[in-house]
């Protein structure tokens, strides 16, 4: 069974820090893996997704890479705003097309 | 526009009452699902229909049973609820069963008292 984690389950930074959030799935076998964005009272975002074959995937500030040997996949925001507040999921796809997710790390940017 | 929509938003009920949360989605997908996100922050797959036909179903207590009158919509009722089910229950879409890429609807928090 998979099992996802991410450390730290919270995080505070100044305006214009980077940011760097950690990932972590027990089962090396994905398919896929996926940041979303969960911003209270609303639903998920997807962020990015980086294929098993990927190493990396950047959008805009956003850069997640991925080591599916070592089962850990890391996001980095760069120069933090008080806009990316917000919690961030980590979702491992597996070859039965389902998604499983971690708990989340909640982020405050402080303006 | 809305593309995946959940009423009600927010769901207060006693223990032993019957609840349904209903879902759709304008986006033309042919499948679509129901996560439960506990207390934990975790969020778990429920149910997944794809073309009104149920494709994955974990283990969920038979209280909860999924309704899909036709492919924009999948509803989801509740009986008997318990207390253990308070939690926001996030509805989903994607265009084939086999796309990862999932639309979330805003959640409902339903709370048992």
């Amino acid at each position: 069974k998979q099992e996802v984690t991410q450390i730290p389950a919270a995080l505070s930074v100044p305006e214009g820090e980077n940011l760097v959030l950690n990932c972590s799935f027990t089962d090396s076998a994905i398919y896929n893996l996926q940041w979303f964005r969960q911003d209270p009272g609303k639903g998920l975002t997807s962020l990015l997704l980086i294929q098993s074959s990927q190493r990396e995937q950047t959008s805009g500030r956003l850069n997640a890479s991925l080591d599916k040997s070592s089962g850990r996949s890391t996001l980095y925001i760069a120069a933090s705003q008080p806009g990316d507040s917000a919690t961030y999921l980590c979702a491992v796809g597996a070859n039965d097309y389902k998604l499983s997710f971690g708990a989340g790390t909640t982020v405050t940017v402080r303006a | 526009d809305t593309a995946v929509s959940q009423t009600p938003k927010y769901l207060v009920t006693q223990m032993g009452n019957d609840k349904s949360i209903k879902c759709e989605q304008n986006l033309g997908h042919d499948t679509m699902y129901w996560y439960k996100q506990d207390s934990k922050k975790f969020l778990k797959i429920m149910f997944s229909y794809n073309n009104k036909e149920l494709i994955i179903n974990e283990t969920v207590p038979n209280r909860f049973s999924p309704k899909s009158p036709d492919k924009a919509h999948l509803n989801l009722h509740i009986n008997s609820l318990e207390l253990g089910d308070s939690a926001v229950y996030f509805c989903a879409s994607s265009q084939a069963h086999n796309s990862y890429e999932q639309y979330f609807g805003p959640g409902t928090r339903l709370t048992v008292t």
